[in-house]
């Protein structure tokens, strides 16, 4: 069994449609959620960081951790056709050395 | 803030020479700097952790006198790809941290091994 299970898609929406992205985790040593989102021969960029169970919410993106049930989740409202790429959960403990997801690739149509 | 650059973004070389890829945190000093390789539709995999001043910590299967990881200061890493063979071509990402902070990461290298 993976470390952290990401469904990689592809995901197709209509722009303005929500996206909703999950991954589950087995190392309950995890503490801190990161959500990066890659766009094509580029690096990864940090979109979201929680360290807690809950919601976190910047913008148009809300991250959900659910530490008890090892599922962590990102929202993206109104989306827009530049949300369209790659999205990785990348969940890590104390260390910060990052376990990432497969990464769910997202297309917004216009 | 937060800006990590990677140099060389693209390369191309011969096989059996070697590459070096430098990583530099522009606005912040790293206290650990990490490499990872990515192939086509993967996600990435981690190489080796770097932190200033020591050794570097690579992961298992990962031939450390092939990939060459020196990390002299808190704004510069570099991975070097000795002898490469065109199985080494890949997508090569540096990220970096500070103390207690999310990891951030280069804009990669792409490195073809013809």
């Amino acid at each position: 069994q993976k470390e952290v299970e990401q469904d990689p898609g592809p995901l197709s929406v209509p722009e303005g449609a929500i996206v909703s992205l999950n991954c589950t985790y087995s190392n309950s040593a995890f503490q801190y959620f990161m959500w990066y989102r890659q766009y094509s021969r580029k690096g990864p960029e940090l979109l979201m960081y929680t360290y807690s169970s809950g919601n976190k919410e910047d913008g148009r993106f809300t991250a959900q951790v659910d530490k008890s049930s090892k599922y962590i989740s990102l929202f993206i409202r109104d989306s827009q056709p530049s949300d369209s790429a790659t999205y990785l959960c990348a969940p890590a403990p104390g260390d910060y050395k990052l376990s990432f997801g497969a990464g769910t690739t997202v297309t917004v149509r216009a | 803030g937060a800006v990590v650059s990677q140099h060389p973004s693209w390369v191309i070389c011969k096989s059996g020479t070697s590459v070096k890829i430098e990583c530099r945190s522009l606005d912040f000093q790293a206290t650990t700097m990490f490499w990872y390789r990515q192939f086509p539709k993967q996600s990435l995999m981690l190489m080796a952790t770097s932190n200033e001043g020591s050794k570097a910590t690579y992961e298992q299967g990962v031939e450390k006198d092939k990939f060459l990881i020196n990390h002299a200061s808190l704004t510069l890493s570099t991975l070097t790809v000795t002898s490469a063979h065109p199985e080494d071509s890949s997508f090569y990402i540096c990220s970096a941290r500070q103390t207690n902070s999310p990891l951030h990461f280069g804009n990669g290298t792409r490195l073809t091994v013809t």
